[in-house]
């Protein structure tokens, strides 16, 4: 099955500098890869996602790159503000025999802090 | 659009007590989950409802119980509390694979504690 493996478990920055969490994944067939912010007493919420047909994809201050061969994939934040300090998570499908069931399984989380 | 709702909010249980965590959803998603979120763990899934009428068991199901009762409503029961299952509970929701839907829509939790 699938795993997935997410570090740092805590990254602190400063104010304007970038922020790069990782994420290894197992299953050579995963094909979806979301991203997943994560404020203080609130559920996770989607902020990018990239699919297996593309290497990067960008939103404004927010990157995802996949890197296939080598099974992993990054989130990067540039000019870090203090609102992104949040708990990040990275996820990857999990699959059922052959079937795509649309199950997600999830990294550890990471916990940014952005220092003003 | 409420997106996804949960109650309650919080609960403190005794060990060996029952409850029901309740969760609805207005986006008319084929797809709802239970997740459990355990400091260091990540999510982890309990139980999923593909489409209305259909339960399967995810990573954690062990003491848990679900019924999706229509298409907007999906409940998660624990028949026993154990102090195990003191954790924050969210549901989430998805327009499903076949309709090409793959985006997880969370609630805002249920933090729950078993004394």
């Amino acid at each position: 099955g699938e795993n997935v493996e997410q570090h740092p478990s805590t990254l602190s920055v400063q104010e304007g500098d970038s922020a790069v969490i990782k994420c290894t994944y197992s299953d050579s067939a995963s094909n979806y890869f979301p991203w997943y912010k994560q404020e203080l007493g609130k559920g996770p919420q989607l902020i990018i996602d990239i699919r297996s047909n593309v290497g990067e994809k960008k939103d404004q201050r927010i990157a995802v790159t996949l890197n296939k061969t080598a099974k992993h994939f990054s989130l990067h934040i540039t000019e870090t503000q203090p609102e992104d300090s949040a708990v990040y998570f990275c996820a990857a499908p999990r699959p059922h025999g052959s079937s795509n069931t649309g199950k997600l399984i999830f990294g550890q989380g990471t916990t940014l802090q952005v220092k003003p | 659009n409420a997106g996804v709702t949960q109650t309650p909010k919080f609960q403190v249980l005794k060990t060996g007590q029952s409850m029901t965590l309740q969760c609805a959803q207005d986006m008319n998603h084929n797809s709802m989950y239970w997740y459990r979120q355990d400091p260091g763990m990540g999510l982890r899934l309990i139980y999923y409802s593909a489409s209305e009428g259909t339960t399967d068991k995810g990573e954690v199901p062990n003491g848990y119980n679900v019924s999706r009762l229509n298409k907007r409503e999906f409940s998660l029961r624990l028949e026993s509390a154990a102090p195990s299952q003191t954790s924050v509970y969210f549901c989430a929701s998805s327009e499903g694979v076949t309709s090409g839907g793959r985006t997880q829509y969370f609630g805002p939790g249920t933090r729950l504690t078993v004394l």
